[in-house]
C-alpha cells in the first residue's frame, strides 16, 4: 500500500459544485501539503500544515480551503469549482526531524471542471 | 526568496546518449536542492538531493547532479539514456535552505523523450 494515499484519483465535475480531495498518510510525518500541477508551470503550493493546529496558505490558495482532521489526514476543498481549477493535485508529506524539506508524494488526483 | 529555472521544457535524446537536464536556482541562503521524476500517471519520486555535503550527488537509476555555487546550477546528468528514463523531471529548492520552512519551490519541469 502507498504511504501517501489520495482519493479520488480522477474526478469530473461541473462548474459551481463543491469538491473534496482527501489525503491520508502512514509515514507518521507531521507536515502535509497540497500542490497543484499545471503543464508548463510545475507544481505550485496551495496550502500546507505543520501540525493539526497549524494551517498556512501557500502561493495559490484563493478558491481553496483545507482541513487537517488528524495528523494523518489532510483534505482539500473547492467550495465552488471553476474550469481553471482543472489540474492534477498532489498531496505530500515531510518530516521536520530530517530538516531537509524533502517531500513524499501521493499519486495525484486529476480534477476536471466542466 | 528562492526560485528555480529549468532550461528547456522538452529534451530529446537517443537511447544510449548522454542526458543533461539543466537547472539554475536563486537563493539568498545556502540552498537544499532536489531532482524529482514523474512517470506517466504517477506521483513524483525523489531522484537525488543536495543538502550541503558532497557537491556531486548520486541518485537512483544512474542519475547524478553537481552543485555549482559559482554558476548557481544543479544540472542533472546520466551517461547513457534508457527508454525507461522517459518522464518529466522537476528541479526544486527548499525554501530557506538549512533553516527551511518545509516548503519546496519547483521549476517548470522538463519532459525527457528517449528515441530508440
Amino acid at each position: 500500500d502507498a504511504d501517501v494515499t489520495q482519493t479520488p484519483r480522477n474526478r469530473i465535475t461541473k462548474t459551481g459544485k463543491r469538491i473534496m480531495l482527501e489525503c491520508s498518510q502512514t509515514k507518521g510525518h507531521d507536515r502535509m501539503y497540497w500542490y497543484r500541477q499545471d503543464p508548463g508551470l510545475g507544481l505550485r503550493l496551495i496550502y500546507y500544515s505543520f501540525d493539526v493546529k497549524d494551517i498556512n496558505k501557500g502561493e495559490i490558495s484563493d478558491g481553496y480551503s483545507v482541513s487537517r482532521q488528524a495528523q494523518a489526514k489532510f483534505s482539500l476543498s473547492l467550495e465552488s469549482a471553476i474550469p481553471n481549477q482543472t489540474a492534477l493535485y498532489f498531496c505530500a508529506t515531510s518530516d521536520w526531524q530530517t530538516n531537509t524539506g524533502e517531500l513524499f508524494f501521493g499519486e495525484g488526483s486529476r480534477l476536471t471542471v466542466l | 526568496a528562492q526560485s528555480v529555472t529549468q532550461l528547456g521544457s522538452h529534451v530529446s535524446v537517443s537511447e544510449g546518449a548522454l542526458v543533461l537536464l539543466r537547472c539554475n536556482y536563486s537563493s539568498s541562503v545556502p540552498p537544499y536542492l532536489f531532482w524529482y521524476v514523474q512517470y506517466p500517471n504517477q506521483g513524483l519520486q525523489l531522484l537525488l538531493k543536495y543538502t550541503s555535503a558532497a557537491t556531486l550527488v548520486k541518485g537512483i537509476n544512474g542519475f547524478e547532479a553537481e552543485f555549482k555555487k559559482s554558476e548557481t546550477s544543479f544540472h542533472l546528468t546520466k551517461p547513457s539514456a534508457h527508454m525507461s528514463d522517459a518522464a518529466e523531471y522537476f528541479c526544486a529548492v527548499s525554501e530557506g535552505g538549512s533553516g527551511n520552512t518545509g516548503k519546496l519551490i519547483f521549476g517548470q519541469g522538463t519532459t525527457l523523450q528517449v528515441k530508440p
